[in-house]
């Protein structure tokens, strides 16, 4: 079945420390990927999206890549910031109706001053 | 434009016991999608509804239930509750339709079961 591997954390910079998360999905047809993060005691957020093989999705400082022939959609922050301390999930949908998000385990990433 | 909400923030149960959760769509959304996330987890797919059914279901049991009004808010019913049912729930609205089927998520309800 369908489904979406991160790499595991924590993961711990410091400030302006260059950031990526991997992530690598298998899935059926083409699925739209994306990127949501969570912060402590909150719900997900959309930070970015791409919908077709070789798109560029990016949105506050973070980019992914949508890659076809390696199926990853890794994200990476070229200078993290403290208020980026949150955790991150990559998550596919196979862009069918009544079909859901299918989530990795998420990422917690820490970044200290 | 107004965001995903939902109501309570937060539960507390007992094992047996009923819970109904709602959430209210994002504005001009027309489909709700439920998520258990429990602790140190990813989210994991429920139910989804649309125009008012059911069109989607993932691996959860016949005690989990829902409903969609006409102005697209909606419930999730857990019957029976159990220890292992205790997570944060979160409600998602997308509109039918969009390419890539993005959703939008509320702030969840963290429901405890004693």
């Amino acid at each position: 079945g369908d489904s979406v591997t991160q790499m595991e954390g924590p993961v711990t910079l410091s400030e302006e420390a260059f950031l990526t998360i991997n992530c690598t999905y298998t899935a059926t047809g083409y699925p739209s990927l994306f990127w949501y993060v969570q912060y402590p005691g909150e719900g997900l957020q959309l930070l970015l999206k791409a919908t077709k093989a070789d798109d560029k999705g990016s949105n506050k400082g973070f980019e992914a890549t949508y890659r076809k022939e390696t199926t990853s959609f890794h994200l990476e922050k070229g200078s993290v910031q403290v208020s980026d301390s949150a955790v991150y999930f990559c998550a596919l949908n196979t862009n069918q109706a009544g079909t859901a998000l299918i989530f990795g385990k998420g990422t917690t990433l820490s970044v200290s001053s | 434009e107004t965001g995903v909400t939902q109501s309570p923030t937060h539960l507390i149960k007992t094992r047996g016991q009923q819970v109904t959760l709602r959430c209210s769509s994002q504005s001009g959304h027309n489909t709700v999608s439920w998520y258990q996330q429990a602790l140190g987890q990813g989210p994991q797919f429920i139910f989804q509804y649309y125009r008012e059914e059911e069109n989607g279901r993932g691996n959860f049991p016949p005690r989990f239930s829902g409903l969609q009004f006409p102005n697209y808010s909606s419930e999730l019913n857990v019957n029976a509750l159990e220890l292992d049912d205790s997570a944060l729930y979160l409600c998602a609205s997308s509109l039918a339709g969009m390419v890539s089927y993005e959703q939008y998520f509320g702030p969840g309800t963290r429901l405890t079961v004693t």
